[in-house]
């Protein structure tokens, strides 16, 4: 099966703080996503890559920025987190020619800015 | 840009009755269509997924959805609910060939005794 790993499934950060959420994915999936999830606005995308180094603004991209220098790792940055940034953050994976073309859901990151 | 719209963001239901979740959605292009499920404090699950062929699709669980492209919607449906259908439900498009998701608001169903 498929797994996408999250690093950690609750967080709590003050304001001002530089956050990392980690994404892990063990499918050699191309694709890698950064979803915001918030109550009443379904989920909404930050950032994606289709590529190692690469990256493309979703969305909703300000106050965030992304890493991918593997293609198993994909990196969600909040340079310096905000109130308005608490939320639950879903990272996502999925190849282009396999699977149907499915995304894969990490079980998310409960973010909580002080 | 494509859009998604869930016609009901909660939808109330009694154990055994059949439930139909409403998705419309808007785009340029081909689509993919898709619904997720996603159960209390955990990630998002793929339910079925529409990409060609049958606009009937059968999913896990007993969904099915049927893709209508003259009234672009994609509804769920269920004959008869159980107590662990309680759970939030998202649509989801992606334009064909590409792999990014645009999600609706979700449905929350709950299902009574």
């Amino acid at each position: 099966d498929v797994k996408v790993t999250q690093s950690s499934r609750y967080l709590v950060k003050r304001t001002g703080e530089k956050v990392f959420l980690e994404c892990v994915q063990d499918m050699d999936h191309e694709n890698m996503f950064w979803y915001r999830q918030d109550p009443g606005l379904g989920l909404r995308l930050i950032y994606f890559s289709y590529d190692v180094k690469m990256k493309e603004k979703g969305d909703i991209p300000e106050g965030y920025s992304v890493s991918r220098e593997k293609k198993e790792r994909f990196s969600l940055i909040l340079e310096s987190a905000s109130t308005n940034q608490t939320s639950m953050y879903l990272c996502a994976s999925s190849s282009p020619s396999r699977e149907g073309v499915v995304a894969f859901f990490g079980q998310g990151t409960r973010l909580t800015v002080v | 840009a494509q859009s998604v719209t869930q016609l009901d963001s909660q939808v109330p239901v009694f154990e055994e009755a059949p439930v139909e979740l409403r998705c419309n959605y808007s785009s340029s292009v081909s689509v993919y269509l898709f619904w997720y499920v996603q159960y209390p404090n955990q990630g998002l699950q793929l339910l079925l997924k529409y990409l060609s062929g049958s606009t009937l699709v059968k999913g896990i669980n007993g969904f099915e959805a049927e893709f209508n492209k003259s009234q672009t919607s994609f509804h769920l449906r269920k004959p008869s609910v159980h107590i662990s259908d309680t759970a939030e439900y998202f649509c989801a498009v992606s334009d064909v060939g590409a792999g990014k998701l645009t999600f609706g608001q979700g449905t929350i169903l709950t299902v009574h005794p």
